[in-house]
């Protein structure tokens, strides 16, 4: 079955310091490719995704994801992280054509002011 | 994109009861799914429902124990029967809507804990 792993569980950063989230799945084939956030008190929420072309995908808030084939990896990063980054994130992988995605644990990230 | 209300946020519940959570959406959709979300775990689809057909249990899952409803193409509910300890959980409520690649909107999940 296909699995999504998220490394990091807990990250904890002062700010402007730059963050790397990894994400690796395990399935062979074209995938889809999602990076989810849920700020304190509100809905998840999709901050960044690829489909195909260009591997490095920007997302909201200054976000981006690289997507590396041969390493099954969709790392998420940011240069200079705020305190309102504090939030738990989620990689979410869809083998290609399937409309169910399965998603990693997720990684609680707080930024300390 | 679309916005979800789930009712309700939050529930106490003793064991051996049912609780029917109800998700609402602002726009007609295909698709919706229903989650679970338990404490520093990940995202476990319970079931996808689309409307005028079965709901499609995920392994693990049985409609006996959640059943859901899909009257129609803005609205689901998911009940949790007999329920245990051990689906103290949140629920979530999701779904894809047409042109948007598979992308998800969630809503804000029913905080339930059984005692």
């Amino acid at each position: 079955a296909q699995s999504v792993s998220q490394h990091n569980h807990h990250v904890i950063l002062s700010e402007a310091a730059s963050l790397e989230l990894g994400c690796n799945y395990s399935y062979g084939g074209t995938v889809n490719l999602f990076w989810y956030v849920q700020y304190p008190g509100q809905h998840l929420q999709l901050l960044l995704k690829y489909f195909s072309g260009d591997p490095l995908v920007k997302g909201i808030k200054g976000f981006e994801a690289e997507f590396i084939k041969s390493k099954f990896s969709f790392n998420l990063r940011k240069p200079s992280v705020q305190w309102s980054d504090t939030a738990e994130y989620f990689c979410a992988v869809n083998p290609g054509g399937s409309y169910i995605p399965t998603f990693g644990r997720g990684t609680s990230l707080i930024v300390h002011p | 994109s679309a916005v979800i209300s789930q009712k309700p946020s939050r529930d106490i519940c003793q064991r051996g009861t049912s609780l029917t959570i109800q998700c609402q959406v602002d726009s007609q959709v295909t698709m919706m799914f229903w989650y679970r979300q338990q404490p520093g775990q990940s995202l476990t689809l319970i079931a996808t429902a689309n409307q005028g057909s079965e709901a499609t249990y995920e392994s693990g899952f049985v409609i006996d124990k959640f059943p859901i409803s899909r009257p129609n193409l803005t609205f689901s509910t998911l009940t949790v029967s007999n329920m245990s300890p051990e689906d103290s959980s949140i629920y979530l409520c999701s779904v894809e809507t047409s042109g948007t690649y598979y992308e998800q909107y969630f809503g804000p999940g029913t905080r339930l804990t059984v005692t």
